[in-house]
């Protein structure tokens, strides 16, 4: 069946340090792969996504991801982080026979410290 | 643009009654809109998908007399917990999303969320 991990629950960063945050998937062909950010009292927002090509994708607010077909990941970074950063963070992959299902991971928590 | 918002954003409710949430795409129409269920420190779990007009397709194991769907217009959807139990208690978030416009996917667009507590 396939799954999408985001083995990091919470992560803790200084303002303007680097980030990465780890997703790896299980599913028999190459996904549609998303980032999306959760504010509190906001809906999910989409950072980026992955279908096909150039497998570094450049996203919104900053945001890049690299596609490993290798490792079956899709990590998220951002150079230098910003305390309005601080969310929740949810990989998603899009199957690509049903486009209309979306299997999530558990989500990692980020906080930014000043 | 491509808002959609829910209401109300927290309910609490006592067990045995029923509950509605509403759903509305406010600068798009939605031609498919999406049920999730949230649990704490958990992923967001497909409920059921809906499409303007017709009855809603149920992800397996989810009680579709427990979890009534409407989606009458192309702007608003309606889940309603009916005879809602403690065990109902989570957080209902739902996407839209707009006619196809081609193209290997479609983007849902995501509500506020719904925090449900069933006492």
């Amino acid at each position: 069946a396939q799954s999408v991990t985001q083995p990091d629950i919470h992560i803790t960063v200084s303002e303007g340090a680097s980030l990465e945050l780890r997703c790896n998937y299980s599913y028999g062909a190459t996904p549609y792969l998303f980032w999306y950010v959760q504010s509190p009292g906001q809906g999910l927002q989409l950072l980026l996504k992955y279908f096909s090509g150039d497998t570094l994708v450049q996203g919104i607010k900053g945001f890049e991801a690299e596609f490993k077909r290798s490792q079956s990941s899709f990590n998220l970074r951002k150079p230098s982080v910003h305390w309005s950063d601080a969310a929740e963070y949810f990989c998603a992959v899009g199957l690509r026979y049903n486009t209309d299902k979306l299997i999530f991971g558990t989500g990692t928590r980020l906080q930014v410290f000043p | 643009g491509a808002v959609v918002s829910q209401h109300p954003s927290r309910v609490i409710c006592k067990s045995g009654t029923s509950v509605k949430i509403e759903c509305r795409s406010l600068d798009f129409q939605a031609t498919t809109m999406f049920w999730y269920r949230q649990f704490p420190k958990q992923s967001l779990m497909l409920m059921a998908t809906s499409n303007e007009g017709s009855k809603a397709t149920y992800e397996q194991g989810v009680e579709k007399d427990k979890f009534l769907i409407n989606h009458a217009s192309l702007t608003l959807s309606t889940l309603t917990v009916t005879s809602a139990h403690p065990e109902d208690s989570s957080f209902y978030i739902c996407s839209a999303r707009a006619r196809l416009a081609g193209g290997p996917y479609n983007e849902q667009f995501f509500g506020p969320g719904t925090r449900l507590t069933v006492l």
